[in-house]
């Protein structure tokens, strides 16, 4: 069963612009996690955010999370044609198994 | 350091065969997981382990599909016979301090066309 739904499933941007994806979830959540892969790739692990956090960075990269609507967002800020990818959320519930369940993802498409 | 290795990096068989995929996590983590991946979807966990022991194997059609890690380092997944649904990238993970407290490593996955 998939816990996270992405939105959209897919974007296509140019270069220098900002791109924003968004991860709606089910149930309360113990951390959620943002990967990115590469077509043909494995997943890459970009940053956790803990459910009593609102808000991290790493670099231009920007991750909120707001528990009373279940919801998420991951901000790149001066986009890249080497951001294309997909973009994957994923939860861990609260109290529950220690299983990691992602959503669909977002394929995003940087245009030089 | 070294990343999660996976072999083979791809495999063609018919229905009906049988196929193994094997995994070498990063030295000194004790959680590993296998996910499934059909295209244009996210990855499903099959089976995680801790250590030699399974935590969760509740979505592993266990009818076909079988894994095991011996002495808590190397894992194999296997398939048999395969079904034509069973094709996808197989990703194997690893994790140092769990979901909970970290992130998850993956190999670049194996991928499976069953025809």
């Amino acid at each position: 069963s998939q816990q996270g739904e992405e939105d959209p499933q897919a974007l296509s941007i140019q270069e220098g612009e900002n791109a924003t994806m968004n991860c709606s979830y089910k149930t309360s959540i113990n951390n959620l996690q943002w990967y990115r892969q590469n077509s043909g790739r494995g997943l890459v692990h970009l940053i956790l955010i803990r459910s009593n956090e609102r808000e991290k960075h790493s670099g231009r990269l920007r991750v909120t999370l707001d528990t009373s609507k279940k919801s998420s967002s991951l901000l790149i800020t001066a986009s890249r044609a080497a951001d294309t990818a997909s973009y994957f959320c994923a939860t861990v519930t609260q109290g529950g198994s220690e299983k990691l369940v992602f959503g669909k993802g977002t394929k995003l498409t940087v245009n030089p | 350091e070294a990343g999660v290795a996976q072999s083979p990096r791809y495999k063609i068989i018919e229905k009906r065969q049988s196929v193994a995929f094997w995994c070498n996590p990063i030295s000194g983590h004790a959680t590993l997981y296998w996910y499934q991946q059909i295209l244009g979807q996210g990855p499903k966990l099959l089976i995680q382990f801790q250590n030699n022991g399974v935590v969760d194997d509740s979505q592993l059609p266990k009818d076909r599909f079988s894994a095991e890690r011996l002495k808590g380092v190397d894992s194999t997944l296997k398939i048999q016979p395969a079904k034509l649904e069973d094709s996808a990238v197989y990703l194997c993970a690893s994790s140092l301090a769990g979901t909970r407290n970290g992130e998850l490593f993956f190999g670049e996955g194996s991928r499976l066309t069953v025809l």
